[in-house]
């Protein structure tokens, strides 16, 4: 069966500090790759997905994600975080060998002012 | 406005009942999507519905049941037989299939007395 794994569960960081969480997946065919973010209070939303073409894709607020194909992951970067980031973090993959979405377990980001 | 209500948002029932959680959307998709959230543990798919009057197990059917007669709704019943059933429970559409971007809902807390 697919997976995908995220390694951190629970990052704290300091406004102004980089980000960099982690997602990887077991299912070797071709991939539609997403982060979703569960603000505090809201709707799970998405945050920027992957199909084809550039491997860096860009989302809302300043994030972005890298596919590596050889690496199976699909790591979520922010250059510099906001207290306004703390939220849950689920990066999920399809596959088109088991039609379905997987999601991860979840990262908590909490952002120290 | 456009979106995925779910009703009721705290659901309070005692062991032994069947409960039904509403799920409505009126964004013209024709995939919907029932997922449970616990702690630590993601989003797990229960069932989905790519398509009315057509649905299919998830990873984790056992002791819940659904119908899709109109588009636009999907309700999940919660049986008695589910061993486990206090959770979140949240409700998702998309317009292209599994595939595709998810929309979700705002989630209902179900907490079995």
């Amino acid at each position: 069966a697919q997976s995908v794994s995220q390694h951190n569960h629970h990052v704290i960081l300091s406004e102004a500090a980089s980000l960099e969480l982690g997602c990887n997946y077991s299912y070797g065919g071709t991939v539609n790759l997403f982060w979703y973010v569960q603000y505090p209070g809201q709707h799970l939303q998405l945050l920027l997905k992957y199909f084809s073409g550039d491997p860096l894709v860009k989302g809302i607020k300043g994030f972005e994600a890298e596919f590596i194909k050889s690496k199976f992951s699909f790591n979520l970067r922010k250059p510099s975080v906001q207290w306004s980031d703390t939220a849950e973090y689920f990066c999920a993959v399809y596959t088109g060998g088991y039609q379905k979405v997987t999601f991860g377990t979840g990262t908590k980001l909490q952002v120290i002012p | 406005d456009g979106g995925i209500t779910q009703s009721p948002k705290y659901l309070f029932r005692k062991e032994g009942q069947n409960v039904t959680l509403s799920c409505e959307q009126n964004l013209n998709h024709d995939a919907m999507y029932w997922y449970r959230q616990d702690p630590g543990q993601g989003l797990r798919l229960i069932y989905y519905s790519q398509i009315v009057n057509d649905f299919q197990k998830g990873d984790i059917a056992e002791g819940y049941s659904v119908s899709r007669e109109k588009k636009e709704s999907f309700p999940l019943t919660v049986t008695s037989a589910q061993k486990n059933p206090t959770a979140f429970y949240l409700c998702a559409s998309s317009p292209g299939g599994s595939s595709d971007t998810q929309y979700f809902g705002p989630g209902t807390r179900l907490t079995v007395l």
